[in-house]
């Protein structure tokens, strides 16, 4: 364990369920992030909360709905996905340093 | 805009050096990183590098930073079975909860 845990590992949705994922940290970090994987592309910067406000959102669509209620908790709401949307969904967090970033293990998502 | 770009694939025998090569656009670059990422898992941090740096040395690891270039690589010394994994090069521009800008990660298979 990384001390980023995410839940569930794995899911598998259809089209018209709605699904959230869950991301919690302990490490006393105050930045957290969704970031996607999709196969044979880069990571790709979905969200970014610092102290639990909402910087950056990365012309995400709306099916994607996150929310950050304190610095611990992180989740990704989701919502009418697309097959597309398939991948594996990486939180991470950090302090605001350069230290590094701390990631979670992913849930790899199945849109059916 | 970012980008950072590295070779998709590198293929060594074990306890040969492994040597892997990323190249990125930002010059304002404050910290570049490197992370390992084992199948079903995610990414963990290796190492990283201040942009006023030309080098690090962590054990097995090196860093070579080549900042008239834009040039980065990662130097894996005796390069073991079990460091088989997607490395992956990322960059941050600013400090403050910013985040990171990934390269598509190189394959590296060790035969033994």
């Amino acid at each position: 364990e990384t001390g980023v845990t995410q839940t569930p590992r794995h899911l598998v949705m259809g089209m018209t369920n709605k699904k959230s994922l869950k991301c919690e940290q302990h490490l006393g970090h105050n930045a957290m992030y969704w970031y996607k994987q999709s196969a044979k592309k880069p990571l790709e910067l979905m969200f970014v909360y610092n102290f639990k406000e909402q910087t950056e959102n990365n012309s995400v669509p709306s099916r994607f709905s996150p929310e950050c209620p304190n610095s611990s908790h992180l989740f990704l709401h989701l919502h009418t996905l697309q097959p597309e949307d398939s991948a594996l969904y990486l939180c991470a967090s950090s302090l605001t340093g350069g230290d590094g970033y701390t990631f979670g293990s992913g849930t790899r998502l199945t849109v059916v | 805009g970012e980008d950072v770009e590295q070779s998709l694939f590198l293929s060594v025998r074990e306890g040969d050096s492994s040597v892997i090569n990323c190249t990125y656009t930002d010059s304002s670059s404050t910290y570049l990183y490197w992370y390992k990422q084992e199948p079903g898992a995610g990414l963990q941090l290796l190492t990283y590098i201040f942009s006023n740096m030309d080098m690090k040395q962590d054990q097995r690891l090196t860093v070579l930073l080549n900042k008239k270039d834009k040039h980065l690589s990662l130097r894996i010394a005796d390069t073991q079975t079990g460091d088989s994994a997607i490395y992956f090069c990322a960059e941050s521009v600013s400090q403050a909860g910013t985040a990171l800008i990934f390269g598509k990660g190189t394959t590296l298979s060790v035969s033994s």
